[in-house]
């Protein structure tokens, strides 16, 4: 089955500019996770959705938004970007019933979207 | 608050030698730790993972060790081969949270 489609894979922002990040997640998944990757820092958890509803939130300011559609997809938007905010921003599907919980122990990720700010 | 800690960003090892990658954690209330395993451009992949109820998992060339009273857990990774050079990340889940580690650039020398 297909996996996890994020798109798009690279993008170049300017300081203050915004951007929006999309999130195709695995067939039959309803949670969907994401997260920020930088040097040093590792995987930060931003968000996760479930049926429409964000159902837990990261320690990030409220430039990082997301949202998620009947159909599962979902995407992350950051406005008034900083030179901070570049990094590879990354998206996990999984079966996750209960918030936080990865039944199966596995989240699917995707190749991510790395975005950089000048 | 770094709830999960890998202290060491990089780890080199030879090619038919065991990799060790350390993992530490603070939240007690952590019950389901993982590892995932990250190449350059791709999204990472899930390792391995373990329950706290027991100590030891195994697959294959790679087992996951837990000592919840040091709040510590390792991956060991017998023989090492030349795909296993990647970033791995151990997570830990518990209180309606999944939080990850910094990471380890693992490489192995041939």
């Amino acid at each position: 089955k297909a996996g996890v489609t994020q798109t798009p894979r690279y993008l170049i922002k300017t300081r203050g500019q915004q951007v929006t990040l999309s999130c195709s997640p695995i067939s039959g998944h309803r949670s969907v996770s994401w997260y920020q990757q930088t040097p040093g820092q590792g995987l930060q958890f931003l968000f996760e959705y479930f049926s429409e509803t964000q159902r837990n939130k990261g320690n990030f300011p409220g430039r990082f938004s997301g949202r998620q559609f009947s159909n599962s997809r979902s995407e992350m938007n950051v406005s008034t970007l900083e030179l901070g905010d570049s990094a590879l921003y990354l998206c996990a599907s999984s079966l996750a019933l209960l918030a936080g919980v990865v039944d199966t122990g596995e989240l699917f990720f995707g190749e991510g979207s790395r975005l950089t700010v000048l | 608050d770094q709830q999960v800690k890998q202290n060491s960003p990089s780890l080199s090892v030879q090619e038919g030698r065991i990799s060790i990658l350390n993992c530490d954690y603070t939240n007690s209330m952590f019950d389901y730790f993982l590892w995932y395993k990250k190449y350059p451009a791709e999204g990472p992949t899930f390792l391995i993972s373990i329950s706290s109820i027991k100590d030891k998992n195994e697959d294959g060339r790679f087992t996951v060790f837990l000592n919840k009273s040091a709040k510590h857990l390792s991956l060991h990774i017998v023989p090492s081969q030349p795909g296993d050079s990647a970033v791995y990340f151990c997570a830990a889940q518990g209180a309606q949270k999944l939080v990850f580690g910094q990471g380890t650039r693992l490489t192995i020398n041939p």
